[in-house]
């Protein structure tokens, strides 16, 4: 069974700072890695979506990585505003359509 | 484009009663899926439909819950009767075919609280 962990579970950083997001999946057999962003009492957004043969997708600011065979992303988030703040998810996709989610990481980017 | 669209948005109700959520997927989707969000045990997917047509429902919890997709433009899960542990927010989310690579997307969701 996929598990999907994402470390850590919350961050504060000033404004301004680079940051690195972390996500591990144990089932390297994978589809497709996604990273979403949720914003309090909102539903989930598709930030970057990385297919199993690639290494990386940029979006802006965003960049993600995928290492497949170690089952690691990590989404790296360049100069954060204070609008960066949510909570960010990742979530991995396996054979049967289905998706698996990490626990989340809660970003505060202070002014 | 008017992105998936649930209602209610909030719910609350004594145990025992009915709920239906409702959800509108976006038009040419052709994957509908439904998710349970708590604090507890995060995002986890209760079912989802390809086609209208009912693919993997192996995370529907108990038989008091149910899903149906009676069209392409609009599916429920209903809860008869509800307790107070499947309070919870309730996502949908809708993918169009074309490969195995297309991003989800998903609606505000409805907060549901069962007292």
């Amino acid at each position: 069974k996929q598990e999907v962990t994402q470390i850590p579970a919350a961050l504060s950083v000033p404004e301004g700072e680079n940051l690195v997001l972390n996500c591990s999946f144990t089932d390297s057999a994978i589809y497709n890695l996604q990273w979403f962003r949720q914003d309090p009492g909102k539903g989930l957004t598709s930030l970057l979506l990385i297919q199993s043969s690639q290494r990386e997708q940029t979006s802006g600011r965003l960049n993600a990585s995928l290492d497949k065979s170690s089952g690691r992303s990590t989404l790296y988030i360049a100069a954060s505003q204070p609008g960066d703040s949510a909570t960010y998810l990742c979530a991995v996709r396996n054979a049967g359509n289905m998706l698996t989610f990490g626990g989340g990481t809660r970003l505060m980017v202070k002014p | 484009d008017a992105g998936v669209i649930q209602s209610p948005r909030h719910e609350v109700t004594e145990m025992g009663q009915e709920v239906t959520l409702r959800c509108k997927p976006i038009s040419g989707h052709n994957s509908l899926f439904w998710y349970r969000q708590t604090m507890m045990r995060g995002l986890e997917l209760l079912i989802y439909f390809n086609n209208n047509v009912p693919i993997d429902d192996s995370g529907m919890p108990e038989d008091r819950f149910s899903a149906k997709m009676p069209n392409a433009s609009f599916s429920t899960l209903k809860i008869q009767p509800s307790e107070p542990r499947d309070s919870a927010v309730y996502f949908c989310a809708s993918r169009p075919d074309g490969g195995s690579n297309q991003p989800q997307h998903f609606g505000d969701g409805t907060r549901l609280s069962i007292l």
